[in-house]
């Protein structure tokens, strides 16, 4: 059974820093790894997708990797701002059948002014 | 303006009383899932259809049931058997190829159900 944690629960720093989610799963046999955001009693948006076969993806000062093989994934957000305070969730696509996500139980960042 | 409608917004439940939460989605969508999800968690998969008339169970469904009688909408119900039912619901839509790799869900803006 896939499972996926992620690495810290809460995060708070300082407007402009540099800073790392982390996120790793048990099965490497993964189709992608999403990275999700999430407002406060609000829906999920996607911010990256990662094909099992890429190694990164970035938007913005986003930036996604993804190691299958040590089964981690890391988001990296660049000068960090108020407006990035959020929870970011991970979520893995288990394999061809099925859209079936599989989530994290999401990292909240308070990013302040 | 296309995009996926989840009502009410927040929703109340007396004991041994059923529920139903509503989605709609207007962006043609073959497939729809429902998720619950509860506080410093992430999110459990309810049930899910890739196509009108069928749908399936997720990881948690005891205590919930859904159908599918039209593209555009996926209610479900939060039946009494769930005996732990408050929890931000969520729901989502994705075109419904799976094997398209860059296949990406898009969720609703959720529906809180509370207890009394």
């Amino acid at each position: 059974k896939q499972e996926v944690t992620q690495i810290p629960a809460a995060l708070s720093v300082p407007e402009g820093e540099n800073l790392v989610l982390n996120c790793s799963f048990t099965d490497s046999a993964i189709y992608n790894l999403q990275w999700f955001r999430q407002d406060p009693g609000k829906g999920l948006t996607s911010l990256l997708l990662i094909q099992s076969s890429q190694r990164e993806q970035t938007s913005g000062r986003l930036n996604a990797s993804l190691d299958k093989s040590s089964g981690r994934s890391t988001l990296y957000i660049a000068a960090s701002q108020p407006g990035d305070s959020a929870t970011y969730l991970c979520a893995v696509r288990r394999g061809t059948s099925g859209s079936r996500l599989t989530f994290g139980e999401g990292t909240q960042l308070t990013v302040n002014p | 303006d296309g995009g996926i409608t989840q009502s009410p917004k927040y929703l109340f439940r007396k004991e041994g009383q059923n529920v139903t939460l509503s989605c709609e989605q207007n962006l043609n969508h073959d497939a729809m899932y429902w998720y619950r999800q509860d506080p410093g968690q992430g999110l459990r998969l309810i049930y899910y259809s890739q196509i009108v008339n069928d749908f399936q169970k997720g990881d948690i469904a005891e205590g919930y049931s859904v159908s599918r009688e039209k593209k555009e909408s996926f209610p479900l119900t939060v039946t009494s058997a769930q005996k732990n039912p408050t929890a931000f619901y969520l729901c989502a839509s994705s075109i419904g190829r799976e094997k398209l790799p860059q296949e990406t869900q898009y969720f609703g803006p959720g529906t809180r159900l509370l207890v009394l």
